[in-house]
């Protein structure tokens, strides 16, 4: 399967303190996309970063991807009691998929305290 | 420019109805996807249209179906309902295109369709 996997399973931190949350995956991708989710509401797109690239900067988020260790990783720098939610990495099905399905990990949930 | 919309946002049901779920995608979107989320089972795909044609089917039963208008709106049906379609239903639509010689495009979702069998 290609689900990825989300580490940790929960995270809790202090407003104004750093968030890293990562992911992994099992088989090649195109891309892996970051996406935010608060409780029961619609997922909410982070971040688009491509195979082929190895960092990517959004406002306060900072994602990396290492292909060679099939893994990503998502910074909030500064975060704030706004950026509670769960935080899920999803990953399409490789090099030459046309196709728009994605593989969901489990989601890691970041509460932050103010 | 407007995001992705779903229709009802709410719905109760009883086991044994069917339900259809509605979704607008963002305009000039033509791939919509649909997922699956529930506690037990986290985000599932369910199937991916493209032009009106359904490009990929997840592992669902035949109870679940879908189609696209060629306006790329969609809807999805799910036929004699049980307990366990309790879920809510995701609907996400995507700008494809290729990038060299791969497919790249961000997903954005819907609210959601929240739908409770009892």
């Amino acid at each position: 399967s290609q689900q990825g996997e989300e580490d940790p399973q929960a995270l809790s931190i202090q407003e104004g303190e750093n968030a890293t949350m990562n992911c992994s995956y099992k088989t090649s991708i195109n891309n892996l996309q970051w996406y935010r989710q608060n409780s029961g509401r619609g997922l909410v797109h982070l971040i688009l970063i491509r195979s082929n690239e190895r960092e990517k900067h959004s406002g306060r988020l900072r994602v990396t991807l290492d292909t060679s260790k099939k893994s990503s990783s998502l910074l909030i720098t500064a975060s704030r009691a706004a950026d509670t939610a769960s935080y899920f990495c999803a990953t399409d099905a490789g090099r030459g998929s046309t196709l728009g399905r994605l593989y969901f990990g489990r989601g890691t949930q970041l509460t932050v305290w103010p | 420019k407007a995001g992705v919309t779903q229709t009802p946002r709410y719905l109760i049901k009883t086991r044994g109805q069917q339900v259809t779920l509605s979704c607008s995608p963002i305009s000039g979107h033509r791939s919509v996807s649909w997922y699956q989320q529930t506690p037990g089972q986290g985000l599932q795909f369910l199937f991916e249209y493209f032009s009106e044609t359904q490009r990929n089917k997840g592992n669902f039963p035949g109870r679940f179906s879908g189609r696209q208008f060629s306006n790329s709106r969609s809807e999805m049906n799910v036929s004699t309902l049980e307990l366990g379609d309790s879920a809510l239903y995701l609907c996400a639509s995507s700008l494809k295109g290729l990038a060299g010689d791969r497919w790249v495009g961000e997903q954005y979702f819907g609210p959601g369709t929240r739908l409770t069998v009892t």
